[in-house]
């Protein structure tokens, strides 16, 4: 089955840890990214990926970091800089204009 | 600045009827717009887009307009079943560098009335 997985789909942190959220893409995807969702709120881009080895900053990127070392991986770091980080996580992937998504990961830091 | 806006929150609809969601952008730029629907803890799921060179883009029970003159585009869900219940996001992207970034409303939510 071809797809987008996260994991996990919840996540419990302490303040002031770092966390890694997992996305792997099995799609042949050139592009993927980071969305970030709150209560109320659209879908705010964290970071993107046009292709392997390289990552631009989206609208909301302080507090984040991610990596592109392989096509099928975009693991983004929530670190203890971002000020909010309990939130709904996506990470999408493309070919063109269309975004697919994988099925998210809630992360509460406690 | 808001440069998609979904200016209804909410909207519900006797089951078998149609749903209209509405959709208003600000940057001339943009020239795809997409539709996405999305249940709670859930990926949003891709609907149905529209590229601006055209005004409308119909699949099965959903269809989209596009108004390039006055910004705006809808979704119509006709007949609307239970099922179609869930948070409906549009989205657009433009041409340029940043033309795969997609920029995102927040959110009409649509409740069908069995």
């Amino acid at each position: 089955d071809g797809g987008i997985t996260q994991s996990p789909k919840y996540l419990f942190r302490k303040e002031g840890q770092n966390v890694t959220l997992s996305c792997e893409q099995n799609l042949n995807h050139d592009a993927m990214y980071w969305y970030r969702q709150d209560p109320g709120q659209g879908l705010r881009l964290i970071y993107y990926s046009q292709i392997v080895n390289d990552f631009q900053k989206g609208d909301i990127a302080e507090g984040y970091s991610v990596s592109r070392e392989k096509k099928e991986s975009f693991p983004l770091t929530v670190t203890s800089a971002q000020k909010n980080p309990t939130a709904f996580y996506l990470c999408a992937s493309s070919t063109g204009n269309t975004q697919y998504f994988g099925p998210g990961t809630r992360l509460t830091v406690l | 600045d808001q440069q998609v806006k979904q200016n209804s929150p909410s909207l519900s609809v006797q089951e078998g009827r149609i749903s209209i969601l509405n959709c208003d952008y600000t940057n001339s730029m943009f020239d795809y717009f997409l539709w996405y629907k999305k249940y709670p803890a859930e990926g949003p799921t891709f609907l149905i887009s529209i590229s601006s060179i055209k005004d409308k883009n119909e699949d099965g029970r959903f269809t989209v307009f596009l108004n390039k003159s006055a910004k705006h585009l809808s979704l119509h869900i006709v007949p609307s079943q239970p099922g179609d219940s869930a948070v409906y996001f549009c989205a657009a992207s433009g041409v340029g560098a940043g033309s795969y970034q997609l920029t995102f409303g927040k959110g009409t939510k649509l409740s069908v009335i069995p």
